[in-house]
C-alpha cells in the first residue's frame, strides 16, 4: 500500500522565520510529487510541483526532492501569518491516470 | 492556474435523500476529474477517478451504486450521494487535471459541504 507520511504538527514558527515541511513516501515508484496548502473550510490549492531530484525555488518557495531517501520537503521563507495552514504532500506515479496519494498534511502556525 | 468550480458550495439535506454536486472546468477540458471526501481534520480520500465518457473507476471501500459519477462532458462531471444518510455528511472536492500527461497537474475545485440530518 502505498503511503505517504507527514508530521501533523502543529509546527510553529515566528513570522520572517524560514518554516520547513517534511514529507516521507514508500512507493520507489512515485514519479511527481505536490505540495498543496489547505486553509481551514477550503479546498487545498496548488503551490508547487517537483519532478526532479534537488531544489526547485517560486518566490518563498522551495521543495526539495531526494529519491534515494524517498524524501521530498517544502521550505517557506520569511514566513508570514497568512501562511499558516495545512500543507499537504502528494504524489503519484509515471502514469496517465495521475492519482494523487495524500499525505495526512502538516498544520503550520506562523505566529506575529 | 486552471479554475474548476463547484455547486452548490453548501447543502443541507435529509437522510434518505438524494444530492447532487457538479464540477466543473472552466477554462481547460479535462479528460480526467477526480472526486475526493474530507472528514474534519482528515486528509483527502479519493474516492473516484472519473473519465469522460467512460465508468468511474472507485477506490477500494467506496459503493459505486451510492456514489453515483457521470462524466458526460470534457468539462463536466457530476457525483450524486444516494440516500444519503448522516455519515455522509463531509466536505467533498473534486479536481481536474489539464491534460492527459502524467506530468499535468490537478486543480481543485473549491469543495461542496454537505451536511445530512
Amino acid at each position: 500500500q502505498k503511503e505517504v507520511e507527514q508530521n501533523s504538527g502543529p509546527l510553529s514558527v515566528p513570522e520572517g522565520a524560514i518554516a520547513s515541511l517534511n514529507c516521507t513516501y514508500s512507493d520507489r515508484g512515485s514519479q511527481s510529487f505536490f505540495w498543496y496548502r489547505q486553509y481551514s473550510g477550503k479546498s487545498p490549492e496548488l503551490i508547487m510541483f517537483i519532478y526532479s531530484n534537488g531544489d526547485k525555488e517560486d518566490g518563498r518557495f522551495t521543495a526539495q526532492l531526494n529519491k534515494a531517501s524517498q524524501y521530498v520537503s517544502l521550505l517557506i521563507r520569511d514566513s508570514q501569518p497568512s501562511d499558516s495552514a495545512t500543507y499537504l504532500c502528494a504524489v503519484t506515479e509515471n502514469n496517465a491516470g495521475n492519482m494523487l496519494t495524500f499525505g495526512g498534511g502538516t498544520r503550520l502556525m506562523v505566529k506575529p | 492556474g486552471a479554475v474548476v468550480s463547484q455547486h452548490p458550495s453548501r447543502v443541507i439535506c435529509k437522510s434518505g435523500t438524494s444530492v447532487k454536486i457538479e464540477c466543473r472546468s472552466l477554462d481547460f477540458q479535462a479528460t480526467t476529474m477526480f472526486w475526493y471526501r474530507q472528514f474534519p481534520k482528515q486528509s483527502l480520500m479519493l474516492m473516484a477517478t472519473s473519465n469522460e465518457g467512460s465508468k468511474a473507476t472507485y477506490e477500494q471501500g467506496v459503493e459505486k451504486d451510492k456514489f453515483l459519477i457521470n462524466h458526460a462532458s470534457l468539462t463536466l462531471s457530476t457525483l450524486t450521494v444516494t440516500s444519503a444518510h448522516p455519515e455522509d455528511s463531509s466536505f467533498y472536492i473534486c479536481s481536474a487535471k489539464t491534460g492527459g500527461s502524467w506530468t499535468d497537474t490537478q486543480y481543485f475545485g473549491p469543495g461542496t459541504r454537505l451536511t445530512v440530518l
